[in-house]
């Protein structure tokens, strides 16, 4: 499997704090991305980074992407207590035979306390 | 609200019987996807589909048949449902896979 595992499982910090999420891979990707999911709901999509690039920013969140070494990390700036949720990667090859498939990891559950 | 709508919201069943899980979206994607969520193990592939016509197994297809008539809409049927198969079902939809995916809501299905 492509899975991305994603460390810490559980993360709890104060608010102003930065969060930071990693997640690892297997294989070659096409594309990492980044989910958020509020418990009881869908996910939402919050970020993509391509392999060819290294960083990338959205807002308050920062994605950087080491391809040799099969990692990511997802960096939430000036924490919220709205930002408490559960984060997810998944990997993309979009090529070949795995065109279509998304496949995530288990996640990191943020808990922002205010 | 242009999206992806999942119906139902839940349901109950009664081991053996069947149903379909419907998925609509009206973004003109070609990708959808299904996807089951337990506690502790994030998201498992069940079927997708790049395109009307054309579908394929994920991780964890056995029990599930899909289908991909049309570019709108991607049904999940459970041929003869399992308590193992209590879960939250999420589709999902991609133009292409290069900009993410937009998710439904769920369907979260207990069977006794």
């Amino acid at each position: 499997s492509q899975q991305g595992e994603e460390d810490p499982q559980a993360l709890s910090i104060q608010e102003g704090e930065n969060a930071t999420m990693n997640c690892s891979y297997k294989t070659s990707i096409n594309n990492l991305q980044w989910y958020r999911q509020n418990s009881g709901r869908g996910l939402v999509h919050l970020i993509l980074i391509r392999s060819n690039e290294r960083e990338k920013h959205s807002g308050r969140l920062r994605v950087t992407l080491d391809t040799s070494k099969k990692s990511s990390s997802l960096l939430i700036t000036a924490s919220r207590a709205a930002d408490t949720a559960s984060y997810f990667c998944a990997t993309d090859s979009n090529r070949g035979s795995t065109l279509g498939r998304l496949y995530f990891g288990r996640g990191t559950q943020l808990t922002v306390w205010p | 609200n242009a999206g992806v709508t999942q119906t139902p919201k839940f349901q109950v069943l009664k081991t053996g019987q069947s149903m379909t899980l419907q998925c609509a979206q009206d973004m003109n994607h070609e990708y959808m996807s299904w996807y089951r969520q337990d506690p502790g193990m994030g998201l498992r592939l069940i079927h997708y589909s790049v395109g009307a016509g054309i579908t394929d197994q994920g991780e964890v297809p056995n029990g599930y048949n899909v289908s991909r008539s049309t570019t709108e809409d991607f049904p999940l049927r459970l041929l003869s449902a399992a308590p193992s198969q209590t879960s939250v079902y999420f589709c999902a939809s991609s133009y292409r896979g290069l900009y993410g995916y937009t998710f439904g809501s769920g369907t979260r299905l207990t069977v006794v």
